[in-house]
Parts: structure tokens; sequence; C-alpha cells
């Protein structure tokens, strides 16, 4: 079983809709959670922090944790064709807290 | 602007020839990372930083070394690169306590082997 697991998409979703990003984690002791957007060909770029149960929202992004199923998500409201990308899903552990162990990403296409 | 830089952009090599990558940064975070990142796949941890403090991963290959002379500098050695070793290889900071804050990436550098 991977520490972080993503479906790998691609997820399409019309401009304008909500794209919503699922990422579940093996590590009952992890504390942070991370949402990063990578660009074909470029570095990922973080764009959510999350470190309690529920919901914060930055903009036209709310990131949802959830920590007994070991989830958490990502909701993109009002898509731009400019948001279509790979998300990365990233945890960090207590027991190693130095490091962040990241998925495999979920690539979305927003579509016009 | 603080920031986290990494050269060169694009790095080709021969098959087996020794090649540096090299990280810098103006943001004064006391740990500093390496990732390979391969085509449609997350971001592997080959090793960290804390301060002077070296932490290799255990899967990490020995042909990966790395040096830290200094706060702002890493590098990055492939003693003997292989076609596997061809990926994205991304230098990052955190500030002391490390992952619980997220990392700075710096632009990564594409390697080629050929």
């Amino acid at each position: 079983q991977k520490e972080v697991e993503q479906n790998s998409g691609p997820l399409s979703v019309p401009e304008g809709a909500i794209a919503s990003l699922n990422c579940t984690y093996s590590d009952r002791g992890s504390q942070s959670f991370f949402w990063y957007r990578q660009y074909s060909g470029k570095s990922p770029e973080l764009i959510m922090f999350i470190y309690s149960n529920g919901d914060k929202e930055d903009g036209r992004f709310t990131a949802q944790l959830n920590k007994a199923s070991q989830y958490v998500s990502l909701l993109i409201r009002d898509s731009q064709p400019s948001d279509s990308a790979t998300y990365l899903c990233a945890v960090n552990r207590e027991s190693s807290a130095s490091k962040i162990i990241f998925g495999s990403g979920t690539r979305l296409s927003i579509r016009p | 602007d603080a920031m986290v830089i990494q050269n060169p952009r694009y790095q080709v090599t021969q098959f087996g020839k020794p090649v540096t990558l090299s990280c810098s940064q103006t943001l004064n975070h006391n740990v500093m990372y390496w990732y390979q990142q391969k085509s449609s796949q997350a971001p592997k941890l080959l090793f960290h930083y804390y301060d002077k403090d070296f932490n290799n991963e255990a899967d990490t290959p020995d042909n990966f070394q790395s040096r830290r002379p200094n706060t702002s500098f890493c590098f990055l050695d492939i003693r003997s690169p292989g076609l596997g070793d061809a990926a994205m290889y991304l230098c990052a900071t955190s500030r002391a306590g490390g992952g619980g804050y997220g990392y700075t990436f710096g632009s990564g550098t594409r390697l080629t082997v050929v």
C-alpha cells in the first residue's frame, strides 16, 4: 500500500464547475497535509495546507481533512483553464517531521 | 525576492560521466532537500540536510551523493549516471521544524543521460 494515494486521472471538468480531488494516506501519525499544483515540466507549487479536521478555504480553493477516515480533498470552485495541471497531495508525519511524502498526483483538465 | 535557484535548468550528460547539480537559497532555511521525479510519478526523496546533518533515505542508491558547504548551497552529485537516472531533480527548502510548514521548491533541473 502506498503511503499517499491519489487517482491518477485525468479528471476532466467543464470550465466554471467545481473540481474535486481526493487523496488518502496510510499513516495515522500524519500531521500536516498539503496540496501542490504542478504544471507540465515545472516544479510543484504549494497552494494549500491544512492541519486540523474540517475545511480550510483560500479564494477558489477549499481543502478538507478527515483524520478519522485518513482522507484529504481539494475543491476548486469556478474552475478555469489555467487550473489544468497535476495536483500532488503530500503529508508530513510526526515520526519524521522534516519530511514530506508525496502522492503521484491527479491530472486535472478544465475544458472550455 | 527570496527564492530557491537551481542550475542548470537542463543538463545533458553521458552515460557514466559524473554530473553535479546545484541549488542555492536566499530564504535562510535550515533544511534542504533533493527529490527525484520521473514522468507521472511522485517526487521521491533522495536525502535532506537539517543544517549540517545529512539524512539519507534507505533506498537512495550509492550513486547519489550530496554536499552542503554552507547554509545557502547544496549540491547533488551523480557519480556514474545511468539511463534510469534521467529525471527531473527538485531542490526544496523548509524552515526548522521541517515538513510541517511545507516546502519551497526550486525550478528543477531536467537531467538527460545519453
